[in-house]
């Protein structure tokens, strides 16, 4: 799986967007962009994945860039639940999910932090 | 539909004491996995099993166990505790758009 680079830590007020960058400048042209987050001592929750065209569903949108190298995590208004480490993974997966090659790789993602 | 649940939630060993972490799912998936997640640090993966019968040694397999005798049960077995599996252990399981985690299960060893 490619590898990605998050910035380690983000700021947001409540109430704005928040947009979290990754960098995946070595992904391959099968693999997808897949967002989760962690609340503190919670499991990691899914957010949102997509190949090439930019997605929404009712927590985010994911912007992808034309060549895929970086993709943009939108928290369209940031609430202090969503205070969390958020994770941007590449993998191969989606809607032809390869069950044999689903070991997500992890990093130390992005820490957010919602400012009331 | 409970989804992945752990058991249990916290444990303490002691050094040599073995014991299991239970991960069930309800949503017939057919990949699970076990991950843990030491302080400020990513998950690293220890075991995953594609299917019934079928399982294979992730990132970090040392010192544990897995087996798959059933579709919704991915048990973790811990041989001899050691001090370096103080950690938080998250099951996991995998359906087409991305993988749903429990809540973990804090294990300290002494």
């Amino acid at each position: 799986d490619a590898k990605t680079t998050q910035p380690t830590s983000m700021d947001c007020a409540e109430g704005r967007a928040a947009n979290l960058p990754c960098n995946h400048s070595t992904i391959s042209g099968n693999e997808y962009v897949y967002w989760y987050r962690q609340i503190h001592s919670q499991g990691p929750q899914y957010i949102i994945h997509g190949l090439k065209n930019n997605e929404t569903n009712e927590m985010a949108s994911l912007i992808i860039t034309e060549d895929r190298k970086s993709s943009t995590l939108i928290l369209p208004h940031a609430t202090l639940r969503d205070t969390a480490v958020y994770y941007c993974i590449v993998r191969v997966g989606g809607s032809q999910s390869n069950f044999g090659n689903e070991k997500l790789t992890f990093g130390t993602g992005t820490r957010l932090t919602i400012i009331p | 539909n409970a989804g992945v649940t752990q058991t249990p939630k916290f444990q303490v060993l002691k050094t040599g004491q073995s014991m299991t972490l239970q991960c069930a799912q309800d949503m017939n998936h057919e990949y699970m996995s076990w991950y843990r997640q030491d302080p400020g640090m990513g998950l690293r993966l220890i075991h995953y099993s594609v299917g019934a019968g079928i399982t294979d040694q992730g990132e970090v397999p040392n010192g544990y166990n897995v087996s798959r005798s059933t579709t919704e049960d991915f048990p973790l077995r811990l041989l001899s505790a050691a001090p370096s599996q103080t950690s938080v252990y998250f099951c996991a399981s995998s359906s087409l758009a991305g993988q749903y985690f429990g809540p973990g299960t804090r294990l300290t060893v002494t």
